[in-house]
């Protein structure tokens, strides 16, 4: 069975401060993890993957991701948060071959000035 | 490319009252998925067509919910004697292939209000 665990719901921060949002993913196959962020009012948009390779991933507006097999995470990262990058970020999870993703509860982001 | 879209963007419906939505997958994507967005429920997977055909629909609700694909420019989610607890953001999503690689390009989605 695959599943994802977000375990913060939600998460304040300063901006410019540093900012690591935690994603547990339980896979029976090679997983593809991705990271999408929901601004208010809009669709889920694509930060970053991870299919294979450096475990660590580049995405937009400078966020990244660690891939770690051992702990079956994949945490996300930022060095210095923007108050524009307030909203809700999921962690989701795909698996070779199949089509359905599973999402994550979601961490809402809250940047406080 | 102008993405994903969905109309209407906002819809509010009596109670009993039939709601039908659209999704204009993006050009070329072969698969298209439905989801449902509540605060209590999160993200839901309702149905997904690959190449205009019906794969699984195994989380549309047996009643009142329906979803089609005619062509492959188009998908419609009809639910029919709404009820308030349908009240959603009812999200549609592309992608390239049966979406093994798992990204899936979203629409804006539409939001449901049943009174």
């Amino acid at each position: 069975a695959q599943s994802v665990t977000q375990p913060d719901a939600r998460v304040t921060v300063s901006e410019g401060a540093s900012l690591q949002l935690r994603c547990k993913y339980s896979s029976s196959g090679t997983p593809y993890l991705f990271w999408y962020v929901q601004y208010p009012r809009q669709g889920l948009q694509l930060l970053l993957k991870y299919y294979s390779g450096d475990p660590v991933v580049q995405g937009v507006n400078g966020f990244e991701a660690e891939f770690s097999k051992s702990n079956s995470s994949f945490h996300l990262r930022k060095a210095s948060v923007h108050w524009s990058d307030s909203a809700v970020y999921f962690c989701v999870l795909s698996r070779t071959g199949g089509y359905k993703v599973v999402f994550g509860s979601g961490t809402r982001l809250l940047v406080s000035p | 490319n102008a993405g994903v879209i969905q109309t209407p963007r906002h819809k509010v419906t009596g109670k009993g009252q039939e709601a039908t939505l659209w999704c204009e997958p993006i050009s070329g994507h072969s698969a298209v998925f439905w989801y449902r967005q509540t605060i209590v429920q999160g993200l839901e997977f309702l149905t997904y067509f690959r190449n205009q055909a019906p794969i699984d629909d195994s989380g549309m609700p047996k009643e009142r919910f329906s979803a089609q694909m005619p062509n492959q420019s188009h998908s419609t989610l009809k639910i029919q004697s709404t009820q308030p607890q349908d009240s959603a953001v009812y999200l549609c999503a592309s992608s390239l292939g049966g979406g093994n690689t798992g990204q899936l390009y979203f629409g804006e989605g539409s939001k449901l209000t049943v009174l």
